[in-house]
Order: C-alpha cells, then sequence, then structure tokens
C-alpha cells in the first residue's frame, strides 16, 4: 500500500531531551516536507526537500533540524525541544511539485513539559 | 511572500444542502497551484480537489466544486448534496510553481446538521 509512514503517533518529552521523529514514503516521491499545526494558525512549513541531499528552510525552521541521506527518508530533529514547539507534525510527499497533491503521513502529537 | 486567508473559522451546513467555503491568497507569480484538503477528526489529511493557475476551467470532483476567479486570487470550494461525512476542517492550500513554497490557510471548520 502507498504510504507515508510516520512515528511515532504521540510523544510526550521534556524540555533540552533531542528526539527524532521519522518519516518514510515507499511511492519513490522526490519530495518531501515538514509541517506544524497549531490552531488558529493551519499548517505552517517547517523544512522541505527537493530530492536527496538537497533541503530547505519553510516558514518556521528555527529549532528544527532534517536531513535527507536516502530518497525514502526524511526525519524531523528537535535536537533541544522547548514548550512552544508543542503542537501537532505532519510529515509529506509528492511526486515533482506543481499540481502533484501531497501524501500525508498520520501525524504526530508532540507534546514538550 | 504568499498568504493564504480563509475567512470563516466555522461554518454549518444542513445534510443535503450547498455550503461554500471561502479562500483568497495574495501572490505575484503567475505560476501556481492551490488545493483544498479535508481534515476529518482521525486527523488525516485528505486531497479533496487541485486547481492549476494556468487552467480557467473550474475543477470538480464528483459533490466538490471550485470557483477560480484568478484575477480576484479567490478559490472558493463548493459542496453539494452535504453528507453527514463531509463534517471536518479543511484547509486551503497554495503552491508556488516557482520554488515549490507551500502555504496553507487556517482553516475552516465545517459541520454538518442531520
Amino acid at each position: 500500500e502507498a504510504q507515508v509512514t510516520q512515528n511515532p503517533r504521540y510523544l510526550i518529552t521534556v524540555t533540552g531531551k533531542k528526539l527524532t521523529v521519522t518519516c518514510s514514503q515507499n511511492m519513490n516521491h522526490e519530495y518531501m516536507s515538514w509541517y506544524r499545526q497549531d490552531p488558529g494558525l493551519g499548517l505552517r512549513q517547517i523544512y522541505y526537500s527537493m530530492n536527496v541531499e538537497v533541503t530547505d528552510k519553510g516558514d518556521v525552521p528555527e529549532g528544527y533540524k532534517v536531513s535527507r541521506k536516502e530518497k525514502r527518508n526524511f526525519p524531523l530533529i528537535l535536537e533541544s525541544p522547548s514548550p512552544n514547539q508543542t503542537s501537532l507534525y505532519f510529515c509529506a510527499s509528492s511526486f515533482g511539485q506543481g499540481n502533484s497533491p501531497l501524501h500525508f503521513g498520520n501525524g504526530t502529537r508532540l507534546t514538550v513539559t | 511572500a504568499q498568504t493564504v486567508t480563509q475567512s470563516q473559522p466555522e461554518m454549518s451546513v444542513q445534510e443535503a444542502e450547498t455550503v461554500t467555503l471561502s479562500c483568497t491568497y495574495d501572490t505575484s507569480e503567475s505560476d501556481y497551484y492551490l488545493f483544498w484538503y479535508k481534515q476529518p477528526p482521525s486527523r488525516q489529511m485528505i486531497l479533496v480537489i487541485r486547481q492549476e493557475a494556468y487552467k480557467q476551467q473550474n475543477a470538480t470532483e464528483n459533490r466538490f466544486s471550485v470557483n477560480f476567479q484568478k484575477a480576484a486570487k479567490s478559490f472558493s470550494l463548493k459542496i453539494s448534496d452535504s453528507q453527514l461525512g463531509d463534517a471536518a476542517m479543511y484547509f486551503c492550500a497554495y503552491r508556488s510553481g516557482e520554488n515549490n513554497d507551500m502555504r496553507f490557510g487556517a482553516g475552516t471548520r465545517l459541520t454538518v446538521k442531520p
């Protein structure tokens, strides 16, 4: 089944403890991206990647890191999480660009205390 | 930078009736794409419909259609014959054809009354 697999689904952590949210797609998509969803703000792009070893900042990259060593994987890293990073996170992928629709993972609800 | 505005935080519709969700965007680009995504309580993001800016014809997908007014930078979603399963958060989204930048509106929560 074609899908974007994102883990974990829920995560509670403490301030300053490094964490990684994994994202993997099995559709051979070139484009992958990360978003955070907050009430009243919609989805905001954190980082995106057009292909392996190519990443670019989105709207809200501060406090996040990504890497794209393989085409299928695009992990999101929070080196030192803070409470303002408590949010719902989505990974998404698509073929190339343009009107190719995004395929989303199931989301990760992150709480930083 | 491009912005997407959904001016209706909440909307409600009677089952079987028609409802229109508004979306406006601001851009200086000529190459871009527009989307509507649906997010039910399961929080899964589901593509509803898409429109290429270079196409004048409005996109339709079964009960869902858009009214794309390029000059006005408006991209509204019309849902006909509303069903209980249409209840969800709806997000309008803009994708740049130049740098792939993706922007979402704040969302409209749609309630369908039986």
